[in-house]
């Protein structure tokens, strides 16, 4: 397909194990985006990759939340040691540039942490 | 500290009236605005943007106001449908600034019900 693809849709894990979240950005796409929706709230940034630039950070919620995009395309991000509060759904945006124009989001992936 | 603020978590509206959803910024900085539209278990959908040398645009029933005095802007659907009912997120950027500045931060969102 042509648009963003996260897998796995649905993850459950046990609390306290690592998981790994994947996203394939739209080919050619050079800006990657990850957020989180838990139940009932917003869309809350996790971290943003631009090109070669480093990326913005700053929107992850602890040192157990890692990143990365090899190659310019794919992204993983990883959570480690998971918690119960970490459920939520997660939510993978690319988009063309980092210049005036929209992000395609993934269908997201839901984790839930029993 | 929200950057991004939408204060109505939810509006109900009868079908073929206007519906106005509202969003409010603190980030002098952004200079580019989006809406997007979610359904239940999809990912956001985009609306519709507006760059901050513009003062409104416009799409089809959608209509984006932007007041840079007052860092707010207002999404106008008219008139509205019952497809139209989702959860309809505010979002900005410092898009000129490239770089860290160009992570797109969200509002909380408005839930909008359109009634038949």
């Amino acid at each position: 397909g042509a648009g963003v693809s996260q897998s796995p849709s649905n993850k459950v894990t046990e609390k306290g194990k690592d998981v790994e979240l994947r996203c394939d950005p739209i080919s050619g796409h050079t800006a990657l985006y990850w957020y989180r929706q838990s139940l009932g709230q917003g869309l809350e940034f996790l971290i943003y990759f631009q090109g070669n630039s480093a990326p913005d950070k700053s929107g992850l919620p602890s040192d157990r939340f890692s990143a990365e995009r090899t190659g310019g395309s794919v992204s993983t991000l990883t959570i480690q040691r998971t918690q119960q509060e970490d459920s939520a759904v997660y939510l993978c945006a690319s988009s063309p540039s980092n210049m005036n124009t929209e992000a395609f989001f993934g269908q997201g992936t839901r984790l839930t942490v029993v | 500290d929200q950057q991004v603020k939408q204060n109505s978590p939810s509006l109900s509206v009868q079908e073929g009236r206007i519906s106005i959803l509202n969003c409010d910024y603190t980030n002098s900085m952004f200079d580019y605005f989006l809406w997007y539209k979610k359904y239940p278990a999809e990912g956001p959908t985009f609306l519709i943007s507006i760059s901050s040398i513009k003062d409104k645009n416009e799409d089809g029933r959608f209509t984006v106001f932007l007041n840079k005095s007052a860092k707010h802007l207002s999404l106008h659907i008219v008139p509205s449908q019952p497809g139209d009912s989702a959860v309809y997120f505010c979002a900005a950027s410092a898009m000129k600034y490239g770089g860290s500045q160009g992570n797109l931060i969200f509002g909380k969102g408005t839930k909008l019900s359109v009634k038949p």
